[in-house]
């Protein structure tokens, strides 16, 4: 049974710090893995989206990176900014199934 | 990324009643659709899958009875919540993976969520 962990499950750090998040899952037969942003009481905000077949995806400040074989991914943030505080989660779509699995995600404060 | 419209994003009711709750795609083709509930500090729970024109699919242990869906166009599926009751309070969130300009079929973009509580 797949299953994702997230750490850390809450972080806090200065403004303008780089800073990286951990998503780790148990099966490697995923389809692909997307990275969400949650804010306080919202839906969420589609990040990045890697295929099984890629190794990274970038959008903005934004890194992600797919090591399927170890079964991690991580969300590198450059220069964090009040405005990325929110909770990251981290979700696999399992290989056999379709099925978006979650992680319980990592809470980012940023603070100015 | 793709728009997915919720409404409403809040609704109290009193228990007893049944509460609609719409979700729409906005600039795509939602062949799939998903509705979780997220409880506080929890990750999203998946509800039910439905694709357009067929009976939703439920996970275990959702009452199909209790939860009613309808997935009757590309850009259009409703969830009704019939007879709430205060267990049913939860967040509820609808989500969509279709096909539409450059998106790709299987990302799935969210609703920004319906709070519904029920006295």
């Amino acid at each position: 049974k797949q299953e994702v962990t997230q750490i850390p499950a809450a972080l806090s750090v200065p403004e303008g710090e780089n800073l990286v998040l951990n998503c780790s899952f148990t099966d490697s037969a995923i389809y692909n893995l997307q990275w969400f942003r949650q804010d306080p009481g919202k839906g969420l905000t589609s990040l990045l989206l890697i295929q099984s077949s890629q190794r990274e995806q970038t959008s903005g400040r934004l890194n992600a990176s797919l090591d399927k074989s170890s079964g991690r991914s991580t969300l590198y943030i450059a220069a964090s900014q009040p405005g990325d505080s929110a909770t990251y989660l981290c979700a696999v779509r399992d290989g056999n199934n379709r099925k978006l699995i979650w992680g319980l995600g990592t809470s980012l404060a940023v603070n100015p | 990324g793709a728009v997915v419209s919720q409404h409403p994003s809040r609704v109290i009711c009193k228990s007893g009643t049944s509460v609609k709750i719409e979700c729409r795609s906005l600039d795509f083709q939602a062949t799939t659709m998903f509705w979780y509930r997220q409880f506080p500090k929890q990750s999203l729970m998946l509800m039910a899958t439905s694709n357009e024109g067929s009976k939703a699919t439920y996970e275990q242990g959702v009452e199909k009875d209790k939860f009613l869906i309808n997935h009757a166009s590309l850009t259009l599926s409703t969830l009704t919540v019939t007879s709430a009751h205060p267990e049913d309070s939860s967040f509820y969130i609808c989500s969509a993976t279709g096909q539409g300009g450059t998106y790709s079929y299987n990302e799935q973009f969210f609703g920004p969520g319906t709070r519904l509580t029920v006295l």
